[in-house]
């Protein structure tokens, strides 16, 4: 049970470029959810999916592109990178429910991006 | 809209001795507060979390949190600290309406240092 799965760890990309970070669960866990961290600023939520073909906006969606074609994976895309999404970036799945493990998030160890 | 605060951006405690950080929240509903640790380098791992119940929540490693409505305050305590309890906090809230999903809303963390 490898829990959720973020590749690549570290990325270095130019202004410009466009690149996807892949994040997969095992689980079978319905909601997925992109974070992003940056210094001073906690965790903030980039977009998230209550299930298969299923997406929705979070608190700062601009730049950023996702989709959820199996339950199973769910990718970021930067469409054209800008220095402001230099930032740590985390995938967190949970399951909806009851039961002391309903609607806590697993998260990922992270991708780290940095664009110059 | 739901908001989380975290007034202390740094808490130092000596090893032993009783360790407290602080959250506040906003929430429309009723709130489902969660806490997590972040080791350096590493994903943020779940310590415990509040739906319902009994205003104490007692988590992992040690580690327990008050529920205060009337204060929106949801602090997490240890009895003791140890070295390795040193590492960055956060606090989480979401609206506890399924309409609301699992989207949480993180503080922006408290540092945590235990000297020996």
């Amino acid at each position: 049970n490898a829990g959720v799965t973020q590749t690549p760890k570290f990325q270095v990309l130019k202004t410009g470029q466009s690149m996807t970070l892949q994040c997969a669960q095992d689980m079978n866990h319905e909601y997925m959810s992109w974070y992003r961290q940056d210094p001073g600023m906690g965790l903030r939520l980039i977009h998230y999916s209550v299930g298969a073909g299923i997406t929705d906006q979070g608190e700062v969606p601009n730049g950023y592109n996702v989709s959820r074609s199996t339950t199973e994976d769910f990718p970021l895309r930067l469409l054209s990178a800008a220095p402001s999404q230099t930032s740590v970036y985390f995938c967190a799945s949970s399951y909806f429910g009851r039961g002391s493990g309903a609607n806590v998030l697993t998260f990922g160890a992270g991708s780290r991006l940095t664009v110059l | 809209a739901q908001s989380v605060a975290q007034p202390e951006d740094q808490v130092n405690v000596a090893e032993g001795n009783p360790l407290t950080v602080k959250c506040t929240y906003s929430v429309s509903g009723n709130p489902y507060l969660f806490w997590y640790v972040q080791y350096p380098n590493r994903g943020l791992q779940f310590l415990l979390k509040y739906i319902t119940g009994d205003n104490l929540v007692k988590g992992s490693y040690g580690f327990e949190a008050e529920f205060n409505k009337s204060q929106t305050s949801f602090h997490l305590k240890k009895p003791s600290a140890l070295v390795s309890d040193s590492a960055l906090y956060f606090c989480a809230v979401r609206d506890g309406g399924k309409a609301a999903g699992n989207k949480l809303t993180f503080g922006g963390g408290t540092r945590v240092l235990v000297k020996p």
